[in-house]
């Protein structure tokens, strides 16, 4: 089993469609949740940060449910210039800052 | 504005050669870390360091050696470039808010 699993899509919505993506990650000691955007031939951006409590960014919100060892990313109002992969990242329990990426999640926003 | 630089966005090289690629960041930040990204296969770490002169592997360090003689600087060392090297190479750097990212070195080997 991979240590952070993500569906890779691709997603393919309309502009204004409500988009979702989950991820489940291996290691219940994990602490630290993030999503990551990556354009096409660029590195991976911080998206969010995932909080226990959930957290919303404009039209982003994660969430983190430690019970099931899953996260997700509500995109709401989607844009065109959301068209990007988003990779679902999870700390490794060691104090070497090292993190585990999913293979990412590619969603094309079509007019 | 917090920054990863690495030394060359495109490269060729010739299989057999030694291949040196840079990172330097303005960040202060300890833990640095280099991976290879592929079509389908995702993020693949090579080599971490999480303090001068400490380096340790990840989960594809054959083939590759690493260098960090000073903190700001974390190299990545190809000692003989294969053709199955080739690919997108991304420097990080680790701080309270996850990683920073240099803009990546895509490295062909003929």
């Amino acid at each position: 089993r991979k240590e952070v699993e993500q569906d890779p899509g691709p997603f393919n919505v309309p502009e204004g469609a409500t988009v979702a993506f989950n991820c489940t990650y291996s290691n219940s000691a994990s602490q630290s949740f993030f999503w990551y955007r990556q354009d096409c031939r660029k590195e991976p951006k911080l998206l969010m940060s995932v909080y226990s409590s959930g957290n919303e960014d404009g039209r982003f919100t994660a969430q983190l449910n430690r019970a099931s060892q899953y996260i997700s990313l509500l995109i709401r109002d989607s844009k065109l210039s959301d068209s990007a992969t988003y990779l679902c990242v999870v700390n490794t329990p060691s104090n070497t800052g090292k993190l585990i990426f999913g293979q990412g999640t590619t969603l094309q926003v079509k007019p | 504005d917090v920054k990863v630089t690495q030394s060359s966005r495109y490269l060729v090289k010739r299989t057999g050669e030694k291949v040196f690629l840079e990172c330097v960041q303005d960040m202060d930040h300890e833990n640095m870390f280099w991976y290879r990204q592929d079509p389908g296969l995702g993020l693949r770490l090579i080599y971490f360091s999480y303090d001068v002169k400490m380096k340790e592997k990840g989960d594809i360090p054959e083939g590759y050696s690493v260098s960090r003689e000073k903190k700001e600087r974390f190299s990545l060392i190809l000692e003989s470039a294969s053709t199955n090297q080739t690919s997108m190479y991304l420097c990080a750097s680790s701080g309270y808010y996850g990683y920073t990212f240099g803009s990546g070195t895509r490295l062909t080997v003929v």
